[in-house]
């Protein structure tokens, strides 16, 4: 167990809807990242915070966003949706000090009909 | 910009077998790490072993170990007494120091047989 929790873990939805992702990091951590997995591809790295402040991003399309809260949990809205958006959508925790170890969570299957 | 390759799409190996995974990777940075994950079934990214590129000496975790070649730049995954349980997904993974930004491979499958 990473100690990183994401909800939900299945999503099933229509094209054109609005879905929303949460990542809990683990406890201490003030980083956080979201990463996308297409089938069979590798990970992209889409977007970074920390302590609450956007830091890097990456591949993220404008139809999607995401923040950080006060209690450092975070949320990915994917808006807008098409059917190339389905895909595993990771969270990733770390403490922030560029150490380089990140913890992933389970992921989120996102699946858009 | 920093790119990451492996040219195995999918591997196999006998159980109790010894299999290497390739991996290279280009950046023009001097300080930055190297990652291998493995994404079982159950799809968690899992830390297999990682890498400082300062370090000189290969890391080694039980019957996992790398090859690093910093001049090269290649970092390849070898797994010793191959298990079942190695069956999965292996992405390699390079990191800029400083940045905790994770940029990955296509990832090679392994299969391991009984």
């Amino acid at each position: 167990d990473s100690g990183v929790t994401q909800t939900p873990k299945h999503l099933i939805t229509a094209t054109g809807q609005r879905v929303t992702l949460r990542c809990s990091p683990r406890s201490g951590d003030l980083s956080v990242y979201w990463y996308q997995q297409s089938l069979d591809q590798g990970l992209q790295f889409l977007i970074q915070y920390y302590n609450g402040e956007e830091r890097a991003k990456g591949n993220i399309l404008e139809r999607f966003s995401a923040q950080q809260f006060p209690d450092l949990h975070s949320e990915l809205n994917l808006s807008s949706l098409e059917l190339g958006d389905s895909a595993l959508y990771f969270c990733a925790s770390s403490g922030g000090q560029g150490t380089g170890e990140l913890f992933f969570g389970e992921g989120s299957r996102l699946t858009v009909l | 910009a920093q790119t990451v390759t492996q040219s195995q799409p999918e591997m196999s190996v006998q159980e109790a077998e010894t299999v290497t995974l390739s991996c290279t990777y280009d950046t023009s940075e001097n300080n930055y790490y190297l990652f291998w994950y493995k994404q079982p079934p159950s799809r968690q990214m899992i830390l297999v072993i990682r890498q400082e590129a300062y370090k000189q000496q290969n890391a080694t975790e039980n019957r996992f170990s790398v090859n690093f070649q910093k001049a090269a730049k290649s970092f390849s995954l070898k797994i010793s007494d191959s298990q079942l349980g190695d069956t999965a997904m292996y992405f390699c993974a390079f990191m800029k120091q400083n940045t905790d930004k994770l940029i990955f491979g296509t990832g090679t499958r392994l299969q391991v047989f009984p």
